[in-house]
């Protein structure tokens, strides 16, 4: 089984609609959890960190539920510049492992 | 401005040859990653440095090597025993501390085989 799973979708949503993506991990021992944008063929950059009293950056907000294991990120008034492939991670202590979901693909159509 | 570096942006392999991807940082994290990237699949670990002159296989090490000399340093050899190496390569540091493990990515090299 693996660590992280994610729908890899593709999510094709209108301009200013709202989208949310899951993410469920399985390893019960995962301590920090972070959700990361990628742009085709750039580097992952960090979104947010994502904690079990939810937390908000503006359109984006993040959520953990732990007896569940899984982590949401909710996006409203989806924007253009909101396209991306959006990767979840998941961090046990033991050995320092960063364990990554394969990402799910948005695109925002005008 | 700190950073991670990598070069080059692209890489042309040709097959029996070792290719090295360089990785700098001047972050002064402790922890360096080199992962790889293929279509689909996410991203796998290939090898992990929490210190220097120390380094672990991660799951997918087979054809790969790594040497952490140096704290901002930890370049990735693609050696001739990795049968299918194209892919996108991500190097990233992070303080390698409990509670403070944000990951940074550098810009990642594309290696294609000729």
């Amino acid at each position: 089984r693996k660590e992280v799973e994610q729908d890899p979708g593709p999510f094709n949503v209108p301009e200013g609609a709202t989208v949310a993506f899951n993410c469920t991990y399985s390893n019960s021992a995962s301590q920090s959890f972070f959700w990361y944008r990628q742009d085709c063929r750039k580097e992952p950059k960090l979104l947010m960190s994502v904690y079990s009293s939810g937390n908000e950056d503006g359109r984006f907000t993040a959520q953990l539920n732990r007896a569940s294991q899984y982590i949401s990120l909710l996006i409203r008034d989806s924007k253009l510049s909101d396209s991306a492939t959006y990767l979840c991670v998941v961090i046990v202590y033991t050995g320092n492992q960063f364990y990554f979901g394969t990402g799910t693909s948005l695109t925002v159509i005008p | 401005d700190g950073g991670i570096t990598q070069s080059p942006k692209y890489l042309f392999r040709k097959e029996g040859q070792n290719v090295t991807l360089s990785c700098e940082q001047n972050l002064n994290h402790d922890a360096m990653y080199w992962y790889r990237q293929d279509p689909g699949q996410g991203l796998r670990l290939i090898y992990y440095s929490q210190i220097v002159n120390d380094f672990q296989k991660g799951d997918i090490a087979e054809g790969y090597s790594v040497s952490r000399e140096k704290k901002e340093s930890f370049p990735l050899t693609v050696t001739s025993a990795q049968k299918n190496p194209t892919a996108f390569y991500l190097c990233a540091s992070s303080i390698g501390t409990a509670g403070n493990e944000k990951l940074f990515f550098g810009s990642g090299t594309q290696l294609s085989v000729l």
